[in-house]
């Protein structure tokens, strides 16, 4: 099946410092990834829409200048938590949905597959 | 995008067959019913997708009346290795884009 992958699984960093998180498809050529932000206890929240090639399309409440997002490739999209603080720590999750029509993989009508988050530690 | 709404918890022996029903009234022409499974600390993983009636895989059935207003996820003979949340979630079709928004989740806690 479709793996992503995410790196670093785990970070913890000082106040005022950026982190990058990456997200890869590993197998199959994604040109839509999302990335999502999950505190203790409660559910995904979708942050933003990132499309290869493109500007990153946010959720309303997420600042865009905060939660940098690149997909500069149809397998790789990053997202940098510029100058982090400690309510920024949670569980960031992407997914990558894969576009039918695209060589390298079977159709899945709108499954995303997931990564395995990356935990994020602000001190 | 349809919002729905599922139990916040249950509980289930194992062996036992575990149906959550999940209730989504302003589901679109185009959305499907997608269901996922998260355990702590990690990435949901797809469980089973369906559009109207009956769908059934290895893992679990998914049940869809005809008003697509609800639908119903069964898990048959749950072990202590399926305590996890689970999500209910309806989104467009993949030629929409595929976003999907998350509601709470059901929390399932299978006890021996």
């Amino acid at each position: 099946g479709a793996v992503v992958s995410q790196h670093p699984s785990r970070v913890i960093c000082k106040s005022g410092t950026s982190v990058k998180i990456e997200c890869r498809s590993l197998d199959f050529q994604a040109t839509t990834m999302f990335w999502y932000r999950q505190f203790p206890k409660q559910s995904l929240m979708l942050m933003a829409t990132s499309n290869e090639g493109s500007k990153a399309t946010y959720e309303q409440g997420v600042e865009k200048d905060k939660f940098l997002i690149n997909h500069a490739s149809l397998t790789l999209s990053t997202l940098t938590v510029t100058s982090a603080h400690p309510e920024d720590s949670s569980f960031y999750i992407c997914s990558a949905l894969e576009r039918p029509g695209l060589a390298g993989g079977p159709l899945s009508g709108n499954e995303q597959f997931f990564g395995p988050g990356t935990r994020l530690t602000v001190l | 995008l349809a919002k729905t709404t599922q139990p916040i918890s249950m509980d289930s022996y194992e062996g036992q067959e575990v149906n959550i029903t999940c209730s989504h009234n302003n589901i679109a022409t185009n959305d499907y019913i997608t269901w996922y499974q998260q355990f702590p600390s990690q990435g949901p993983r797809f469980i089973i997708q369906g559009y109207k009636t009956k769908v059934t895989n290895e893992v679990a059935s998914l049940f869809i009346p005809a008003d697509r207003k609800s639908s119903t996820l069964s898990l048959p003979r749950v072990s202590l290795s399926d305590t996890a949340v689970y999500y209910c979630l309806v989104g467009e079709s993949h030629n929409q884009g595929g976003k999907l928004i998350f509601g709470q989740g059901t929390e399932l806690s299978v006890k021996p």
